[in-house]
């Protein structure tokens, strides 16, 4: 079974870029079966998709962050990672990362990280 | 973008009852539609995909119908442990976006 672990500074600044990473176990990044998800959640709040990443390299992301978020993959590693730049309180959130299976007709969020809290704050 | 409307948006229920959760979308989405239970605390876990789909392991008091514009996520019998936050969401389309929850709450 997949298994996903985000990792990054729990506190930034105000205008400053947030860099989180998510390390996959129990399978290769690269084998094909799941493309990758970023998913935030504000606290006491709804979900929000980020954006995705194909180990082809070829990324999706939400239009209202599309000009501030860059998601990547080093497949040397077993890693994919996010990085949000112009930060603001609005940003701070629980962050997700994500395997992503389709089938049936549907591509849905199969496996999921623990969530790592960003605190956008001077 | 394709927007998701869930109802109610919290509801109370009793162990035992059987429960029914909506999901709304903006457009048709075929079948695009998954299910998300969350946990205070917790990251969110798949429920159904494809619209009627049970993912491997989830009980079977769990399932999906509809097509098109409109679904419902049914729990048959109401366990302690499925008092929650369920989410819905879209993956028809750019961006994959999510219904804004419904509290299942003990009455």
């Amino acid at each position: 079974q997949v298994q996903l672990q985000e990792s990054g500074p729990g506190l930034v600044k105000p205008s400053q870029t947030l860099s989180l990473t998510c390390t996959v176990s129990g399978g290769s990044i690269s084998s094909g079966n799941y493309y990758w998800s970023w998913i935030r959640q504000p606290a006491g709040k709804g979900l929000e998709w980020i954006g995705r990443i194909y180990t082809s390299g070829s990324t999706n992301y939400n239009p209202s962050l599309k000009s501030r978020v860059t998601i990547s993959v080093d497949t040397s590693k077993n890693q994919f990672s996010l990085n949000l730049n112009s930060l603001t309180a609005a940003d701070t959130a629980v962050y997700y990362c994500a395997a992503v299976g389709c089938g049936g007709g549907s591509c849905y969020l199969a496996y999921w990280g623990q969530g790592t809290l960003v605190t956008v704050s001077s | 973008d394709i927007q998701m409307t869930q109802s109610p948006s919290s509801l109370s229920a009793s162990v035992g009852d059987r429960v029914t959760i909506t999901c709304r979308a903006s457009q048709s989405i075929s079948s695009y539609l998954n299910w998300y239970q969350q946990k205070p605390g917790k990251a969110p876990n798949l429920l159904i995909y494809a619209a009627s789909s049970l993912q491997s392991g989830v009980p079977s008091r769990f399932s999906g119908s509809g097509s098109g514009t409109e679904f419902i996520l049914t729990i048959s019998s109401l366990q302690p442990e499925d008092f929650a936050t369920y989410y819905c969401q879209q993956s028809y389309n750019i961006p994959h976006t999510f219904g804004q929850g419904t509290k299942l709450e003990i009455k």
